[in-house]
C-alpha cells in the first residue's frame, strides 16, 4: 500500500480565487490521479497527473481550470482556479501502489 | 460516464445483523474492489477481487467476484457501530487500463 497525505485538509475561500491543494505519498508511483467527489455523490475522475508532462484530463475537465503540477514520482499538485460555489467538493489525490489508494481529501467550500 | 449500479442505496440496521450490497453492470470487469468511506476521509480500500467466481474475506467482510464477471457482492457479518459509513464498489472493466469506474454507494447506518 502507499500512504497518502494531502494539504490543506480544509479551506474556506471566496469566489475568484485560485486553490493549491498538496498531495505527497511515501513511495515512488507511476500512476497519480486526482478526483473530485461533490456532497453525497460518487468518485468522478478529474485527470492523471504525468510526471514530466501534462496531465491527461477526464471529459469536462479542462487544464486552464485545474492545472496540475507532477514535478516527480512522490509529489503533485492540483490547483482549483477562479473557483465558484460550484466547485465546493472534496478534492482527493489517489496513487496505484498494487491496487488504488486515496489520500484523506480536501473540503473545499467556496463562499 | 458510465456507472456501476450499486444498491441499496442506504441501509437501516440493528447492531449485530448482517449486511449485504451489491454491484451489477451490463459490461465485463477485470477487477472488483469495495472501499468504504468516514465522514471527512478518503475512500480505504477493503477487499480486491481479481478471479471471476473468487470469494475473498477480510476479517468480518466477504466479496465475491461474479461468476459472469458483471457483478459483485460484500457482505458484512455481525455489525458493529464502527461499520457505520459509505461503501463504495469499484472496477477496471475489461481492455481497460487504470480507470475506475464507480457505484454511487451504499450508506450503512447502525441502530445501536
Amino acid at each position: 500500500s502507499a500512504v497518502i497525505s494531502q494539504k490543506p485538509s480544509r479551506d474556506i475561500c471566496q469566489r475568484g480565487t485560485s486553490l493549491t491543494i498538496q498531495c505527497q505519498v511515501d513511495s515512488q508511483v507511476t500512476m497519480m490521479f486526482w478526483y473530485r467527489q461533490q456532497p453525497g455523490q460518487s468518485l468522478t475522475l478529474i485527470a492523471t497527473a504525468n510526471q514530466g508532462s501534462e496531465a491527461t484530463y477526464e471529459s469536462g475537465f479542462v487544464i486552464d481550470k485545474f492545472p496540475i503540477s507532477r514535478p516527480n514520482l512522490t509529489f503533485s499538485t492540483l490547483t482549483v482556479s477562479n473557483m465558484s460555489p460550484e466547485d465546493s467538493s472534496i478534492y482527493l489525490c489517489s496513487v496505484v501502489a498494487n491496487e488504488q489508494f486515496f489520500g484523506p481529501g480536501t473540503r473545499l467550500t467556496v463562499l | 460516464g458510465q456507472q456501476l449500479n450499486q444498491s441499496p442505496q442506504s441501509m437501516f440496521i440493528q447492531e449485530g445483523e448482517d449486511v449485504s450490497m451489491n454491484c451489477t453492470s451490463s459490461s465485463i470487469f477485470n477487477t472488483w474492489l469495495w472501499y468504504k468511506q468516514d465522514p471527512g476521509e478518503g475512500p480505504v480500500l477493503l477487499i480486491a477481487l481479481y478471479k471471476a467466481g473468487e470469494l475473498t474475506s477480510n476479517g468480518r467482510l466477504t466479496a465475491q467476484f461474479g461468476i459472469t464477471r458483471k457483478d459483485s457482492f460484500l457482505n458484512i457479518s455481525a455489525s458493529i457501530p464502527s461499520d457505520v459509513g459509505i461503501y463504495f464498489c469499484a472496477g477496471h472493466l475489461k481492455d481497460s487500463n487504470y480507470q475506475l469506474i464507480w457505484g454511487a454507494g451504499t450508506k450503512l447506518i447502525i441502530k445501536p
